[in-house]
């Protein structure tokens, strides 16, 4: 199985300041197709998992600007760029190129 | 607006066998290429996929839980079905349907209990 570490297990922000996220995958997600299946989602309390950015750096529908996605084969950042009140919750990453899919350990994320 | 809706028993003995199901509105679960996935979460734990069924009927499930894993499509209702035989405490969870990674219903509660 490919193993998912997300660092940091926490995070504690300022409104307005930036936060980073890292995921590291033991294998790398670069398909024979060419595409790279790393996903982000952020699960609001009491609230299911919802997708933030697919394939590495696309934003899901409806996704603020201000959330965006980077990285290749095993490395890969999620950013916000400007945190906002409503962004807490857990942030994982999920890699999507072989079975078993498997996600991150979570990174949660407070506001100061 | 694709919506997905988890349902089943809140509570089953151990032993026997978890069945929930996941009823689709706004998207027609036999179109389009879509994986229809079942995942759960332990309280205060992350997230486990146990697998999923494409639109062709194709599954494909988490090696941990093989053995014990149905997953079915019943295209006629717009629905999907989990099936998870021999249960025991550990699979108590929180159990989501979703629709590829983008859509996800709103996860219902499963209690393995006597």
């Amino acid at each position: 199985d490919i193993v998912m570490t997300q660092t940091p297990l926490s995070l504690s922000v300022t409104p307005g300041q930036p936060a980073s996220i890292s995921c590291k995958s033991s294998q790398s997600l670069l398909h024979s197709n060419g595409k790279t299946y790393l996903y982000w989602f952020l699960q609001k309390p009491g609230q299911s998992p919802q997708l933030l950015i697919y394939e590495v750096s696309s934003r899901f529908s409806g996704v603020p600007d201000r959330f965006s996605g980077s990285g290749s084969g095993t490395e890969f950042t999620l950013t916000v760029s400007r945190v906002e009140a409503e962004d807490v919750g857990v942030y994982y990453c999920m890699q999507g190129v072989q079975f078993p899919l498997t996600f991150g350990g979570g990174t949660n994320v407070e506001i100061k | 607006q694709v919506q997905l809706q988890e349902s089943g028993p809140g509570l089953v003995k151990p032993s026997q066998t978890l069945s929930l199901t996941c009823t689709v509105s706004g998207d027609s679960i036999s179109s389009g290429t879509y994986y229809w996935r079942w995942i759960r979460q332990p309280a205060g734990k992350g997230l486990e996929w146990i697998g999923h069924i494409y639109t062709s009927g194709t599954t494909n499930y988490n090696p941990s839980l093989k053995s014990r894993v149905t997953i079915s499509i019943d295209t006629s209702k717009n629905q999907f079905s989990l099936n998870l035989s021999s249960v025991t405490a550990a699979d108590t969870a929180v159990y989501y349907c979703a629709r590829g990674s983008g859509y996800w219903g709103q996860g219902t509660l499963v209690t393995v209990s006597s």
